[in-house]
């Protein structure tokens, strides 16, 4: 099992350019998150969704957007690109019903 | 979420247990207690979950004070592998509003061979 599959692995951005930061899962949740982590600190929730065509807002949306067409993908969309926004990206997943969260391996994105 | 707390950093000796405390001393009836693991340069990983009762695992255990307002993960036997940085999180699996855990700064557990 591949679990969850982020891309790319790091990326670096001129300010003002957009991205889309792309996660995929195989195993069939219908839970889907992305979290962004700065140097020593934890993981601040950006969005998340329930199901396909379902999202909403977390702790820190501002100057992203999610899309959920399918069961599988989650991307993550930067518009407008920010120096505040260089961070290292996580996606995850989780069943319904179960609590465990599954990770991908991370996204490094700087904005310079 | 209900808030916890842990010591920023932990130091232990290979081959030796371990105890993580945490502290949630506003924790409702409802939230289960969450333990994630980050070693360097990867994303979390899931090690324990319980509510009221002690739970074991491959992983670790997790002891549950009575009344639920501390919790400490216990690691049987270091390795090396194991340093990281350890979470402990409160989830409400029952109200409404924002899904997801809200992950602290966490303990950092160092490892001495």
């Amino acid at each position: 099992n591949a679990g969850v599959t982020q891309t790319p692995k790091f990326r670096i951005l001129k300010i003002g350019q957009s991205m889309t930061l792309q996660c995929t899962q195989d195993m069939n949740h219908n839970y889907m998150y992305w979290y962004r982590q700065d140097p020593g600190m934890g993981l601040k929730l950006i969005y998340y969704s329930v199901g396909a065509g379902i999202t909403d807002k977390g702790e820190v949306p501002n100057g992203y957007n999610v899309s959920r067409s399918t069961t599988e993908d989650f991307p993550l969309r930067l518009e407008l690109a920010a120096p505040s926004q260089t961070s290292v990206y996580f996606c995850a997943s989780r069943a319904r019903g179960d609590e465990k969260l599954f990770f991908g391996s991370g996204t490094q994105l700087s904005v310079l | 979420d209900a808030k916890t707390t842990q010591p920023n950093s932990m130091e232990s000796n290979e081959e030796e247990p371990v105890h993580l405390p945490c502290n949630h001393s506003t924790i409702s009836g409802t939230d289960y207690i969450h333990w994630y693991r980050q070693l360097p340069s990867q994303g979390p990983e899931y090690v324990i979950h319980g509510l009221t009762s002690n739970v074991n695992n491959r992983m670790a255990s997790l002891a549950i004070a009575e009344d639920r307002k501390s919790s400490t993960l216990i690691l049987h036997r270091a390795t090396l592998r194991d340093a990281a940085v350890y979470y402990c999180i409160l989830r409400d699996n029952i109200r409404g509003g924002a899904d997801g855990l809200t992950f602290g700064k966490g303990t950092h557990l160092i490892i001495q061979p």
